[in-house]
């Protein structure tokens, strides 16, 4: 069964320390991986997609990367603005659906 | 360009009574997804419409949970009887095609089943 465990978490920052999220994945023929942000009481909202292992992909603040195990989202200097959920997803060959992790609460402080 | 339109966005109900969700797609958008959220937990799918015909609804409560989606656009997700562990956020989403496309998703209906 495809699994995505993501870590950890929760996560609280002070303003300007930069850190990483963690998505590792076990699935079967791995067709894109999906980093998504939620605010509360908002649906999900697309980030990247990430398709082969090396891949990079950066907007803002976040930078995405891919190994054939792992993805992890950097963020780079938060602010209290980039406090969310973030959210991994993977879509596998054969399969129509996202399968997401539980995702990891990031709370910057000012 | 106008989002994925939900309604309504909260709903609270009696458990064993019936409740309807709305979805109006991103326009042109072909792939139309129902997902349920419950707290701490990521989205799962319930089920996957391409255009008029269901995709995937092998996760679909089918004794309590229909869908439909009328001329390929908008979509009704209805539960009948509720239960209490149907209180989750119901969130709707859309992409243009199908396997590996980017999904946009709605603003969610939160359902509190009392």
């Amino acid at each position: 069964e495809d699994q995505v465990t993501q870590s950890p978490e929760a996560l609280r920052l002070q303003e300007g320390e930069s850190s990483s999220l963690n998505c590792s994945y076990t699935v079967s023929g791995l067709r894109g991986l999906f980093w998504y942000r939620q605010d509360p009481g908002k649906g999900p909202e697309f980030l990247f997609t990430l398709y082969s292992a090396g891949e990079e992909k950066e907007k803002e603040r976040l930078k995405a990367t891919l190994t054939k195990k792992e993805s992890f989202l950097h963020i780079t200097a938060p602010k209290p603005e980039d406090s969310a959920t973030y959210l991994c997803a993977v879509h596998v060959h054969n399969d129509y659906k996202l399968s997401f992790g539980a995702g990891t609460t990031v709370t910057v402080r000012a | 360009e106008a989002g994925v339109a939900q309604s309504p966005r909260y709903k609270i109900i009696e458990k064993r009574q019936s409740v309807a969700f709305w979805c109006n797609p991103i326009s042109g958008h072909a792939t139309l997804y129902w997902y349920q959220q419950i707290l701490g937990q990521g989205p799962k799918l319930l089920i996957q419409f391409q255009n008029n015909g269901v995709v995937d609804d092998s996760q679909l409560p089918k004794d309590r949970f229909s869908a439909e989606r009328l001329k390929g656009v908008d979509s009704t997700l209805k539960i009948q009887p509720a239960k209490l562990e149907d209180s989750a956020v119901y969130l709707c989403a859309s992409s243009l095609g199908g396997r590996a496309d980017t999904q946009y998703f709605g603003p969610g209906t939160r359902l509190t089943v009392l």
